[in-house]
């Protein structure tokens, strides 16, 4: 159990374009989910909190309009990168806890972006 | 915010050895957990220990809360535990630290 999926794996697109990442918890709830950024060889930055029902809320320097987080229900989470460009090219990853026990936290697979 | 430092930063080991990893931590938490980054980036979990110890087979870890510190131990290390390992801690939101590359050479 406790099983965390994201879509797409990899994209790759156009400098300008925006781009959505899905994350979702597929055989529990969770009403918190967290996306995290990861460059090549270093550790996983938080970069926003994601709440069902209500806004996100962004670590500091993290730009809110560019990185758009959508809570809709209590398994899936999205992030858009709107405007995409190159330096925004990195390895995403979410995380979420279940409802029933907020304790251990359970990651998804991660999504490679690459911008041309 | 919360400090996670983690050490040595690189290890290489021959293949049967065992190995010790440890997670430094600025503030008292209600979270701990140790990860494997695979080579796809998959974080694998290994352990959720917010204090004491726990055993999974050649892994092992402790934290010791009061101390703010938590340590993994790899016994018998065969070249498949290769990868980073990271710890992360925090209440709600989780801060990693900066992982350890673990290289272990048959």
């Amino acid at each position: 159990g406790a099983v965390v999926s994201q879509h797409p794996s990899r994209v790759i697109c156009k400098s300008g374009t925006s781009v959505k990442i899905e994350c979702r918890s597929l055989d529990f709830q969770a009403t918190t989910m967290f996306w995290y950024r990861q460059f090549p060889k270093k550790s996983l930055m938080l970069m926003a909190t994601s709440n069902e029902g209500s806004k996100a809320t962004y670590e500091q320097g993290v730009e809110k309009d560019k990185f758009l987080i959508n809570h809709a229900s209590l398994t899936l989470s999205t992030l858009t990168v709107t405007s995409a460009h190159p330096e925004d090219s990195s390895f995403y990853i979410c995380s979420a806890y279940p409802i029933v026990s907020y304790n251990e936290q359970f990651f998804g697979p991660g999504t490679r972006l690459t911008v041309l | 915010g919360i400090q996670v430092e983690q050490s040595p930063p690189d290890l290489i080991l021959q293949e049967g050895a065992n190995s010790t990893l440890r997670c430094n931590f600025s503030d008292s938490v209600n979270n701990l957990q140790w990860f494997h980054q695979n080579p796809w980036g998959q974080l694998i979990n290994l352990f959720y220990i917010p204090s004491g110890t726990k055993q999974n087979g050649r892994l092992s870890a402790t934290t010791v809360a009061t101390e703010r510190y938590s340590l993994l131990y790899i016994s018998s290390s065969q070249t498949t535990d290769s990868g980073v390992y990271f710890c992360a801690v925090g209440d709600n939101d989780m801060r990693f630290g900066a992982g350890t590359r673990l290289t272990v050479k048959p």
